[in-house]
């Protein structure tokens, strides 16, 4: 059964630290991946995506990501984290012709000043 | 703003009752796709319908039932509520090019006392 798992409820880094958030991931197909923002008391917006190609994937706000296959993983980063960047992301992966996604369970980003 | 429009923002009801949650997909998109958002669940596919058409179900209870209008806005129903129903019900429409890409809007924030 395909399946996303991210490490971690909750992540903690200073403000100006490396941002590292781990996503991996099951498909029994190739796989298209998502990477969403919830930022506080608002909707899911989309971060970045991986669809074929360019395994190195950049998004908005300076976040980017790499689609690893032999490590089936979507990890998200950002060279230096801001106090904007407090929110909880959400990895996902594409899973039928519905445009069905799997969703992860979250991870909630948590800048420290 | 992503475009898609819930609305009512807040509802508080009591249990037993029957609430309605209106979504307006973004002009041209012709899937709607429903979810609930709780603590405990994380983000939970409901359903999803295409051109008026339902074309998935994920768990949703049979309390709640949904469509969609031939002006493709859609109507997501909870009826006998109870205390667990209490969450945040997001409304999101699919793009156009395959790529899987969810437009979500902000949310109705349901609480059931």
């Amino acid at each position: 059964a395909q399946s996303v798992t991210q490490l971690g409820s909750h992540v903690s880094v200073s403000e100006g630290a490396l941002v590292l958030l781990r996503c991996n991931y099951s498909s029994s197909v190739p796989p298209y991946l998502f990477w969403y923002v919830q930022y506080p008391n608002q909707g899911l917006q989309l971060l970045l995506k991986y669809t074929t190609g360019a395994t190195l994937v950049k998004g908005i706000n300076g976040f980017e990501a790499e689609f690893k296959k032999s490590e089936t993983s979507f990890h998200l980063t950002k060279p230096s984290a801001h106090m904007s960047d407090a929110a909880e992301y959400f990895c996902a992966v594409l899973i039928d012709s519905n445009y069905q996604l799997i969703w992860g369970a979250g991870t909630k980003l948590i800048i420290k000043p | 703003d992503s475009g898609v429009t819930q609305t009512p923002k807040h509802l508080i009801t009591a249990t037993g009752q029957r609430v309605t949650l209106r979504c307006s997909p973004r002009s041209g998109d012709l899937s709607v796709y429903w979810y609930q958002q709780s603590l405990d669940q994380g983000l939970q596919f409901l359903i999803q319908y295409y051109n008026g058409e339902e074309r998935a179900k994920g768990n949703i209870l049979e309390r709640f039932s949904a469509q969609q209008f031939p002006d493709l806005h859609s109507e997501l129903n909870l009826s006998s509520l109870e205390l667990g129903d209490s969450a945040l019900y997001f409304c999101a429409s699919r793009g156009s090019g395959g790529t899987g890409e969810l437009f979500f809007g902000e949310g109705s924030r349901l609480t059931v006392l």
